[in-house]
């Protein structure tokens, strides 16, 4: 099975501070994602990229940048974090064809005071 | 309001019982579907696709796609306290970079 992950588990920081979220998957997959979760919102893409150096604007990016260095890993960066990114984040990656299934990490919950 | 729609927000049903889980679009470019479950504590994990109109089973779960109405539901017979968790459905766009649109999901408790 497809294997994600990512790091830290938990996050906090102060507004106004710097903060990297990072995601590693080992299995090749050319499509990585970044999703927040809120309760009443579900999931809700931020960014995506379908390859190293590629980046992808989802639909709730603002504040938010992201980079994929390799293959395998991709990071979320907040600049200037504001109480509104508190949320949990989560990482996935698909194959290019076949089914195009999502496998997601255990995410990551940063709260921001 | 969300172009994906999820309902009802939380279901309760009794062990052995069976769950109905329902999903509605507002966009009649999303043509392929997916379920996806998240146990407390975990990412989501998909359960399963379904890309044509009617139903699809794998094991005790069966998902039904009505693509002229954009309605997408998934029953689970035989319900099981592990089955308790967050429902998503998810949609894509055909010919879309497999770009998902989640709903807000259904939060479903099956009792002992």
């Amino acid at each position: 099975e497809a294997a994600v992950t990512q790091s830290p588990r938990n996050k906090v920081t102060v507004t106004g501070g710097n903060v990297t979220l990072s995601c590693r998957q080992t299995n090749s997959h050319n499509y990585m994602y970044w999703y927040r979760q809120d309760t009443g919102h579900g999931l809700r893409l931020i960014h995506y990229s379908y390859g190293a150096g590629n980046l992808q604007i989802g639909d709730v990016p603002d504040g938010y940048k992201a980079t994929r260095t390799t293959q395998e890993d991709f990071f979320l960066l907040l600049e200037l974090a504001s109480p509104s990114q508190t949320s949990l984040y989560f990482c996935a990656s698909s194959e290019r064809g076949g089914s195009y299934e999502q496998y997601f990490g255990p995410g990551t919950r940063l709260t921001v005071l | 309001q969300q172009k994906v729609q999820q309902s009802p927000e939380s279901l309760s049903v009794p062990e052995g019982g069976m769950a109905s889980l329902n999903c509605t679009s507002s966009d009649h470019n999303f043509q392929y579907f997916w379920w996806y479950r998240q146990h407390s504590g975990e990412g989501p994990k998909a359960l399963m696709s379904i890309f044509s109109d009617g139903d699809k089973k794998e094991g005790r779960f069966t998902a039904h796609l009505n693509k002229a109405s954009l309605h997408v539901s998934l029953h689970i017979r035989d319900s099981q306290p592990s089955d308790s968790a967050l429902y998503f459905c998810a949609a894509r766009v055909s010919g879309s970079f497999n770009k998902l649109t989640f709903g807000a999901g259904t939060r479903l408790a099956v009792c002992p």
